[in-house]
């Protein structure tokens, strides 16, 4: 059994496009989180949900909106998607917020945008 | 702001120990500092994390200096399977603060 899932796992798209990434977790934490990671793998947080309440939103393109329709998920939906978008998405959950608190990933969402 | 610095890569020989530096000077109080390693083609995975103590579990060892500006995560015999990219991590309830990563590569 899968700890955090995402789907799909590629997607290759068109510039202009919407689509949507998933994220499941199996794991009953309260916590999760959209990492964005580049080509020179950089990793950085894009959001965090607690309770399904958005807790860290940062400063991202507003074509970028996730949803969190219960504590288990955590979708992020991309408008008019561009070029720099292309990028591993990786979905993560943790118990709760607190800083001692383990992060558990997903196995990433590869984009790429045309 | 918060951030963290780390040596693009480092090499170590298989079976020997591996030292893996981070900086945070300007770590606050109640930050945690988290390690975690990314093989190829998947999602990071949990190391280790410490607040103020050294701390040792069984994948690696957290050494924190006295002052928390910076620590170093312990490998005490690395193999070819621990070749990854090692990132450190400054945690807080809304704060999540990504290293660069050192690319570590271990020759056989």
């Amino acid at each position: 059994d899968t700890a955090v899932s995402q789907t799909p796992k590629y997607l290759v798209t068109q510039m202009g496009n919407d689509k949507s990434i998933k994220c499941e977790q199996n794991l009953g934490h309260d916590t999760m989180y959209w990492y964005k990671q580049d080509s020179k793998k950089f990793l950085k947080i894009m959001f965090s949900y607690n309770n399904k309440e958005l807790i860290i939103n940062e400063t991202v393109p507003n074509r970028f909106s996730p949803k969190s329709p219960d504590k288990a998920h955590l979708n992020l939906h991309i408008n008019s998607l561009e070029l720099g978008d292309s990028a591993v998405y990786f979905c993560a959950s943790s118990h709760g917020l607190a800083g001692v608190e383990t992060q558990y990933f997903g196995p990433g969402t590869r984009l790429l945008v045309l | 702001d918060a951030k963290t610095t780390q040596p693009n890569s480092m090499e170590s020989n298989e079976e020997e120990p591996v030292h893996l530096p981070c900086n945070h000077s300007t770590i606050s109080g109640t930050d945690y500092i988290h390690w975690y390693r990314q093989l190829p083609s998947q999602g990071p995975e949990y190391v280790i994390h410490g607040l103020t103590s050294n701390v040792n579990n069984r994948m690696a060892s957290l050494a924190i200096a006295e002052d928390r500006k910076s620590s170093t995560l312990i490998l005490h015999r690395a193999t070819l399977r621990d070749a990854a990219v090692y990132y450190c991590i400054l945690r807080a309830p809304t704060l999540l603060i990504w290293g660069a990563g050192t690319k570590l590569i271990i020759k056989p």
